[in-house]
């Protein structure tokens, strides 16, 4: 099963920055975060990940709280192709993604 | 251009008929793995291996087999396919074991339907 939980969907207008929470409160020391998103039906598109710092790369940025028991992912103005689902995932034993937020980018 | 790369994108076929899909990446990754996708059930893992002749399952292996003769080769085998197999199918790969610090590639799916 999926060890970490995320809101089922949500809404972002277009050129706003979308929040995307991810908590995973049993992660491990040596386990990074990481992001997926899927567009469709498409095969899973690596967005970013993290171990302890912040990441920011072309797509988005990475939060990680100190505790490293949740993140966030910023997509810093949104369009309409960024609808898609999104996944935030432990590695670890195995690779499992869990059901991930439906964003939904608004005209 | 690096890619993974599977066969059949779609497939429709009768129960018990031996099928196999194909993945290849280009990547010289070690770490290939296949998943399976259902609404509302998100990705959930089949097998995987962590190298040529590695193979190991994941979360839902009953009724599949794989082979990895090949570090580039990794197929998925369904000997006797049952409806309840119907659904998208995705390869990855990536390069490494899988706990070190690098991110999988995707294939574009293939999505079966057993009749």
């Amino acid at each position: 099963d999926a060890k970490t939980t995320q809101p089922p969907s949500m809404d972002c207008a277009e050129g706003r920055a979308a929040n995307l929470p991810c908590n995973h409160s049993t992660i491990s020391g040596n386990e990074y975060v990481y992001w997926y998103r899927q567009i469709h039906s498409q095969g899973p598109q690596y967005i970013i990940h993290g171990l302890k710092n912040n990441e920011t790369n072309e797509m988005a940025s990475l939060i990680i709280t100190e505790d490293r028991k949740s993140s966030t992912l910023i997509l810093p103005h949104a369009t309409l192709r960024d609808t898609a689902v999104y996944y935030c995932i432990e590695t670890g034993d195995g690779l499992t993604f869990g059901k991930g937020t439906h964003l939904i980018i608004q005209p | 251009e690096a890619q993974v790369t599977q066969n059949p994108r779609y497939l429709i076929t009768v129960t018990g008929k031996k099928l196999t899909v194909t993945c290849s990446q280009n990547m010289n990754h070690e770490y290939m793995s296949w998943y399976r996708q259902d609404p509302g059930l998100g990705l959930r893992q089949i097998y995987y291996s962590m190298n040529v002749e590695v193979t190991d399952k994941g979360d839902v292996p009953e009724g599949y087999k794989v082979s990895r003769k090949e570090k580039r080769n990794f197929p998925l085998i369904l000997e006797s396919p049952s409806p309840n197999q119907t659904s998208l199918y995705f390869c990855a790969s990536k390069p490494g074991p899988v706990d070190s610090n690098q991110p999988q590639h995707f294939g574009d799916g293939t999505r079966l339907s057993i009749l």
